[in-house]
C-alpha cells in the first residue's frame, strides 16, 4: 500500500456519460498529480493541485476537470466520454513540488473502460 | 513530452546485467527520476539523480550526465521479477514530472 487511495480501481461506462475519479494523497503530501496511461504510450500528465489551488496544466481535454477539496483530497471529473478516454488515470502526491525529496508516490489506478 | 526518449524494448538472460538509455532536452532540467511498473500497477520508485555521477541502490544504478542530457538505468543480477517496464521521468522548471514512453524489459530463464 503505497498511501495514496483511489476510488474506483474499475469503470465501465457507455460514451457520452460522465464519471468521477477520487483519489487521497498519502498524508502529509500537499500536492496531487493525475496522469492518464493509454494502452501502449507513456504517462501524460493532466493536472496538478498544491494545497487545493490548480499549479500546473498539462494536456488535459476541456471536457475533463479536476479540483482538490480542503481536506486535500481531489476528484477527476470526465464528461462527454468517448471510447478514446478508455485508459488507466492515476493520481500521485508528494510533499512539496519545490522541496525535497519530491518522490511522487503513485496510487494503484482507475481503469477506465468507455463502451 | 519534451522529447524524453527510451527504448521501447529489451530482453536479457536472468543473472544478466541491462542498461536503459534515456536521453532529454536540457533546457529547465531540475531532476530525473526513474520508475518501475509492472503490467496493469503503479509505478514505483526506483532512483533519483540531480547532479552528475552515479547512484548505487544494491542491484540497480542510475547514472547522469546533464550537460549531454542523458542518464540510465543499469540493472545487475537481473531476476525474473525484474521484467516490467521502466519510466525515465525528468522534473522540469514547470514543476510537473514529464515520463518517457517506458521501456519494457523482458527477463528470460
Amino acid at each position: 500500500d503505497s498511501g495514496v487511495t483511489q476510488t474506483p480501481k474499475h469503470l465501465i461506462t457507455a460514451t457520452g456519460q460522465r464519471v468521477t475519479l477520487r483519489c487521497s494523497p498519502r498524508s502529509g503530501d500537499l500536492s496531487v498529480y493525475w496522469y492518464q496511461q493509454s494502452l501502449d504510450q507513456g504517462l501524460q500528465f493532466l493536472i496538478q493541485y498544491y494545497n487545493g489551488e490548480e499549479r500546473a496544466k498539462g494536456n488535459i481535454l476541456e471536457r475533463f476537470s479536476a479540483q482538490q477539496f480542503p481536506d486535500l483530497h481531489s476528484e477527476l471529473n470526465l464528461s462527454s466520454l468517448e471510447l478514446g478516454d478508455s485508459a488507466l488515470y492515476f493520481c500521485a502526491s508528494s510533499y512539496s513540488p519545490e522541496g525535497e525529496p519530491y518522490v511522487y508516490t503513485f496510487g494503484s489506478g482507475t481503469r477506465l473502460t468507455v463502451v | 513530452g519534451q522529447n524524453i526518449d527510451q527504448p521501447t524494448e529489451m530482453t536479457a538472460t536472468e543473472g544478466a546485467i541491462v542498461q536503459i538509455n534515456c536521453t532529454y532536452q536540457t533546457s529547465g532540467f531540475n531532476g530525473l527520476f526513474w520508475y518501475q511498473q509492472h503490467a496493469g500497477e503503479a509505478p514505483t520508485f526506483l532512483s533519483y539523480n540531480v547532479l552528475d555521477g552515479l547512484e548505487e541502490k544494491g542491484r540497480f544504478s542510475s547514472f547522469l550526465s546533464r550537460s549531454k542530457g542523458y542518464s540510465y538505468l543499469l540493472l545487475k543480477e537481473l531476476q525474473m521479477k525484474d521484467s516490467a517496464s521502466y519510466l525515465c521521468a525528468v522534473k522540469f522548471n514547470d514543476y510537473k514530472l514529464s515520463f518517457g514512453a517506458g521501456t519494457t524489459v523482458t527477463v528470460r530463464a
